[in-house]
Protein backbone atom coordinates (compact mmCIF):
# COMPACT_ATOMS: atom_id res chain seq x y z
CA UNK A 1 0.00 0.00 0.00
CA UNK A 2 1.15 3.58 -0.39
CA UNK A 3 1.75 5.73 2.71
CA UNK A 4 0.60 8.75 3.14
CA UNK A 5 1.40 11.76 1.04
CA UNK A 6 1.15 15.28 1.87
CA UNK A 7 0.87 18.13 -0.68
CA UNK A 8 2.80 20.39 -1.14
CA UNK A 9 5.66 19.41 0.75
CA UNK A 10 7.30 23.42 1.17
CA UNK A 11 5.37 26.10 0.71
CA UNK A 12 6.63 30.16 1.20
CA UNK A 13 3.92 32.39 2.12
CA UNK A 14 3.56 36.12 4.07
CA UNK A 15 2.52 37.19 6.85
CA UNK A 16 -1.99 37.99 6.95
CA UNK A 17 -2.25 34.81 3.75
CA UNK A 18 -3.98 32.08 4.62
CA UNK A 19 -2.71 28.17 3.19
CA UNK A 20 -4.15 25.02 2.81
CA UNK A 21 -2.25 21.87 3.27
CA UNK A 22 -3.79 18.52 1.45
CA UNK A 23 -3.42 14.89 3.32
CA UNK A 24 -4.16 11.48 1.44
CA UNK A 25 -3.91 8.87 4.23
CA UNK A 26 -3.46 5.21 3.62
CA UNK A 27 -6.07 3.44 1.80
CA UNK A 28 -8.77 2.10 4.10
CA UNK A 29 -7.70 4.27 6.79
CA UNK A 30 -10.57 6.42 8.11
CA UNK A 31 -8.90 8.66 10.95
CA UNK A 32 -6.60 11.44 10.02
CA UNK A 33 -4.83 13.27 12.43
CA UNK A 34 -2.43 16.77 12.34
CA UNK A 35 0.03 18.08 13.99
CA UNK A 36 2.30 20.87 13.88
CA UNK A 37 6.35 20.53 14.67
CA UNK A 38 8.64 23.50 15.69
CA UNK A 39 12.25 22.85 17.55
CA UNK A 40 10.72 24.82 20.55
CA UNK A 41 7.49 23.25 21.26
CA UNK A 42 7.74 19.48 19.86
CA UNK A 43 5.08 17.81 18.59
CA UNK A 44 2.04 19.21 19.12
CA UNK A 45 -1.41 17.75 18.54
CA UNK A 46 -4.02 20.13 16.07
CA UNK A 47 -7.08 17.93 15.21
CA UNK A 48 -7.79 14.38 14.51
CA UNK A 49 -11.44 13.66 11.47
CA UNK A 50 -12.51 10.44 11.31
CA UNK A 51 -15.86 9.84 8.57
CA UNK A 52 -15.60 13.49 7.64
CA UNK A 53 -15.95 14.33 11.78
CA UNK A 54 -14.04 16.43 13.78
CA UNK A 55 -13.46 13.97 16.34
CA UNK A 56 -10.40 15.97 18.62
CA UNK A 57 -9.34 19.53 19.26
CA UNK A 58 -5.43 20.31 20.46
CA UNK A 59 -5.32 23.76 21.95
CA UNK A 60 -4.91 25.98 18.72
CA UNK A 61 -6.65 29.05 17.48
CA UNK A 62 -9.82 29.30 15.54
CA UNK A 63 -7.38 30.28 12.48
CA UNK A 64 -6.51 26.73 12.37
CA UNK A 65 -9.19 24.40 10.66
CA UNK A 66 -9.53 21.40 8.67
CA UNK A 67 -12.43 19.10 7.11
CA UNK A 68 -11.96 15.58 5.77
CA UNK A 69 -13.96 14.62 2.66
CA UNK A 70 -15.68 11.24 2.12
CA UNK A 71 -12.62 9.47 0.58
CA UNK A 72 -10.80 10.06 3.93
CA UNK A 73 -8.30 12.61 2.59
CA UNK A 74 -8.02 15.40 4.41
CA UNK A 75 -7.34 19.17 4.39
CA UNK A 76 -5.75 21.74 6.91
CA UNK A 77 -6.15 25.44 6.59
CA UNK A 78 -4.69 28.08 8.19
CA UNK A 79 -5.62 31.86 7.43
CA UNK A 80 -3.97 35.22 8.52
CA UNK A 81 -0.73 33.85 8.92
CA UNK A 82 1.47 34.69 11.35
CA UNK A 83 5.34 34.20 11.89
CA UNK A 84 5.07 31.89 14.27
CA UNK A 85 3.36 29.69 12.14
CA UNK A 86 6.64 28.34 10.48
CA UNK A 87 6.20 24.87 11.05
CA UNK A 88 6.33 21.17 9.48
CA UNK A 89 2.73 20.37 9.36
CA UNK A 90 2.26 16.38 9.96
CA UNK A 91 -0.51 14.82 9.17
CA UNK A 92 -0.95 11.18 9.95
CA UNK A 93 -3.59 8.37 9.54
CA UNK A 94 -4.46 5.21 11.53
CA UNK A 95 -7.35 2.70 10.28
CA UNK A 96 -9.49 3.33 13.29
CA UNK A 97 -9.64 5.13 16.05
CA UNK A 98 -8.91 2.37 18.85
CA UNK A 99 -6.41 3.72 21.49
CA UNK A 100 -3.76 0.88 20.11
CA UNK A 101 -4.07 1.86 16.52
CA UNK A 102 -0.70 2.22 15.15
CA UNK A 103 -0.36 5.99 13.41
CA UNK A 104 1.96 6.28 9.97
CA UNK A 105 3.21 9.70 9.35
CA UNK A 106 3.23 11.65 6.29
CA UNK A 107 6.26 13.68 4.83
CA UNK A 108 5.20 17.17 6.21
CA UNK A 109 4.72 20.33 4.97
CA UNK A 110 7.47 23.01 5.64
CA UNK A 111 5.99 25.92 5.59
CA UNK A 112 7.39 28.91 6.00
CA UNK A 113 5.96 32.19 6.86
CA UNK A 114 7.95 35.43 5.79
CA UNK B 1 -4.15 16.71 32.13
CA UNK B 2 -2.20 13.98 31.17
CA UNK B 3 1.08 14.80 31.67
CA UNK B 4 4.81 13.00 30.11
CA UNK B 5 8.20 13.67 30.45
CA UNK B 6 11.05 12.38 28.66
CA UNK B 7 14.53 12.66 29.51
CA UNK B 8 17.05 13.04 28.68
CA UNK B 9 16.72 16.03 25.77
CA UNK B 10 19.56 15.08 24.15
CA UNK B 11 22.48 12.57 24.28
CA UNK B 12 25.52 12.33 22.33
CA UNK B 13 27.35 9.32 22.50
CA UNK B 14 30.09 7.79 20.71
CA UNK B 15 29.49 4.61 18.40
CA UNK B 16 29.18 1.45 20.26
CA UNK B 17 28.26 3.09 23.25
CA UNK B 18 24.80 2.07 24.85
CA UNK B 19 21.76 4.41 24.82
CA UNK B 20 18.62 5.03 26.77
CA UNK B 21 15.61 7.21 26.87
CA UNK B 22 12.78 7.24 29.59
CA UNK B 23 9.48 8.54 29.51
CA UNK B 24 7.91 8.99 33.01
CA UNK B 25 4.02 9.67 33.37
CA UNK B 26 2.00 11.20 36.44
CA UNK B 27 -1.01 8.92 35.38
CA UNK B 28 -1.23 5.26 34.79
CA UNK B 29 -0.94 4.52 30.92
CA UNK B 30 -2.78 1.70 29.14
CA UNK B 31 -0.29 1.76 26.23
CA UNK B 32 2.37 3.41 25.28
CA UNK B 33 4.12 3.57 21.42
CA UNK B 34 7.28 4.90 20.63
CA UNK B 35 8.29 6.70 16.98
CA UNK B 36 11.88 7.61 15.75
CA UNK B 37 12.15 10.84 13.66
CA UNK B 38 15.30 11.14 11.53
CA UNK B 39 16.81 14.34 11.08
CA UNK B 40 14.77 15.57 7.89
CA UNK B 41 12.27 12.66 8.22
CA UNK B 42 9.18 12.18 9.86
CA UNK B 43 7.97 10.08 13.35
CA UNK B 44 8.18 6.43 12.22
CA UNK B 45 6.28 4.08 14.55
CA UNK B 46 8.91 1.62 16.09
CA UNK B 47 6.78 -0.42 18.73
CA UNK B 48 3.95 -0.57 21.44
CA UNK B 49 3.78 -1.99 25.18
CA UNK B 50 0.78 -2.33 26.56
CA UNK B 51 1.14 -4.76 29.48
CA UNK B 52 2.92 -4.23 32.39
CA UNK B 53 6.16 -4.94 32.87
CA UNK B 54 6.12 -5.66 28.97
CA UNK B 55 10.02 -6.16 27.32
CA UNK B 56 10.05 -6.34 23.74
CA UNK B 57 13.11 -6.74 21.65
CA UNK B 58 13.82 -5.50 18.03
CA UNK B 59 17.22 -5.92 17.20
CA UNK B 60 19.50 -4.01 19.30
CA UNK B 61 16.70 -2.18 20.68
CA UNK B 62 14.75 -3.09 23.90
CA UNK B 63 11.99 -1.48 25.15
CA UNK B 64 10.20 -1.83 28.34
CA UNK B 65 7.19 -0.63 30.26
CA UNK B 66 7.25 -0.19 33.56
CA UNK B 67 5.24 -2.87 36.33
CA UNK B 68 3.16 0.30 37.81
CA UNK B 69 2.67 1.38 33.34
CA UNK B 70 3.65 5.02 34.36
CA UNK B 71 7.09 4.56 32.63
CA UNK B 72 9.03 3.41 29.78
CA UNK B 73 12.12 3.10 28.17
CA UNK B 74 13.81 2.58 25.31
CA UNK B 75 17.38 1.29 24.99
CA UNK B 76 19.83 0.89 22.61
CA UNK B 77 22.86 -1.74 22.73
CA UNK B 78 25.79 -0.72 20.92
CA UNK B 79 24.90 2.73 18.83
CA UNK B 80 25.75 2.86 15.10
CA UNK B 81 25.41 5.86 13.58
CA UNK B 82 21.98 5.32 11.95
CA UNK B 83 20.32 4.96 14.96
CA UNK B 84 21.08 9.23 14.93
CA UNK B 85 17.94 11.15 15.00
CA UNK B 86 14.63 11.99 17.88
CA UNK B 87 13.19 9.52 19.71
CA UNK B 88 9.91 9.67 21.16
CA UNK B 89 7.30 7.98 22.97
CA UNK B 90 3.35 8.53 22.81
CA UNK B 91 1.56 7.34 25.90
CA UNK B 92 -2.00 6.17 25.41
CA UNK B 93 -4.47 8.54 24.47
CA UNK B 94 -5.81 11.29 26.51
CA UNK B 95 -9.36 11.90 25.17
CA UNK B 96 -8.12 9.95 22.00
CA UNK B 97 -5.15 12.84 21.45
CA UNK B 98 -2.16 11.15 20.64
CA UNK B 99 0.68 12.82 23.40
CA UNK B 100 4.04 13.10 22.58
CA UNK B 101 6.89 13.55 24.41
CA UNK B 102 9.13 16.14 24.26
CA UNK B 103 11.33 13.35 22.40
CA UNK B 104 15.23 12.36 23.16
CA UNK B 105 17.68 13.81 20.58
CA UNK B 106 20.39 11.20 19.42
CA UNK B 107 23.46 12.08 17.74
CA UNK B 108 26.46 9.65 17.49
CA UNK B 109 29.93 9.80 17.40
CA UNK B 110 32.02 7.89 14.42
Amino acid sequence: KAGVTQTPRYLIKTRGQQVTLSCSPISGHRSVSWYQQTPGQGLQFLFEYFSETQRNKGNFPGRFSGRQFSNSRSEMNVSTLELGDSALYLCASREGRANTDTQYFGPGTRLTVL
Amino acid sequence: GQQVMQIPQYQHVQEGEDFTTYCNSSTTLSNIQWYKQRPGGHPVFLIQLVKSGEVKKQKRLTFQFGEAKKNSSLHITATQTTDVGTYFCAPDRYGNKLVFGAGTILRVKS
